[in-house]
């Protein structure tokens, strides 16, 4: 099955505590997205990736740290996180970085609790 | 700054009742107008897309949205709504710059009652 997956789904953790959320697609995308989702506020993108080591920022990238050393895999890193990184996470990956008319597959989220 | 505009916030409605929800984008050149939903629990899915062709774009479960260029809209209806239409809408703009920069808009929590 086609399909973005996202470990772990739920995590609390303290302040300062590094940590890393895993994201994994098996469609062979070129793609990759992290975004983070706040009432209000909708989604807002952290960084992307356009390839294996082709990362960029997004628009709050603040606080936040990725990698792409393989196709399939974009991890999430939070090397000191903060209360203000409390969210909901969701990874993202689409065909090509160069097909803005594809759809985002998304995967099912992670809830950080930061205390 | 490109920036999406979704001016429902909470949305109620009985079941059977019409559904608009309003989404204005501030970008001048070309576009790629999406809308996703999330139901309660799960992750964004795609509910349709517009990038080319006839403004009136139909999806999945009975949904449709218009393009209108001349006021930078891409409103979403469906006329009768159900309870399993309970969710979280998205208007998503991918500008067309030749590479992916999706902005969402804020979201619209709609809430129908049985």
């Amino acid at each position: 099955e086609a399909q973005v997956t996202q470990n772990p789904r739920y995590l609390i953790t303290v302040t300062g505590k590094k940590l890393t959320v895993t994201c994994s697609q098996n469609m062979n995308h070129e793609y990759m997205s992290w975004y983070r989702q706040d009432p209000g506020l909708g989604l807002r993108q952290i960084y992307y990736s356009m390839n294996v080591e082709v990362t960029d920022k997004g628009d709050v990238p603040e606080g936040y740290k990725v990698s792409r050393k393989e196709k399939r895999n974009f991890p999430l890193i939070l090397e000191s996180p903060s209360p203000n990184q409390t969210s909901l996470y969701f990874c993202a990956s689409s065909l090509s970085a160069g097909r803005p008319w594809d759809e985002q597959f998304f995967g099912p989220g992670t809830r950080l609790t930061v205390l | 700054a490109q920036s999406v505009s979704q001016h429902n916030h909470h949305v109620i409605l009985s079941e059977a009742a019409s559904l608009e929800l309003g989404c204005n984008y501030s970008y001048g050149g070309t576009v790629n107008l999406f809308w996703y939903v999330q139901y309660p629990g799960q992750h964004l899915q795609l509910l349709l897309k517009y990038f080319s062709g006839d403004p009136l774009v139909k999806g999945i479960k009975g949904f449709e949205a218009e393009f209108i260029k001349s006021k930078f809209s891409f409103n979403l209806r469906k006329p009768s709504v159900q309870w399993s239409d309970t969710a979280e809408y998205f208007c998503a703009v991918n500008l067309n710059t030749g590479f992916q920069k999706l902005v969402f808009g804020t979201g619209t929590r709609l809430l129908v009652s049985p």
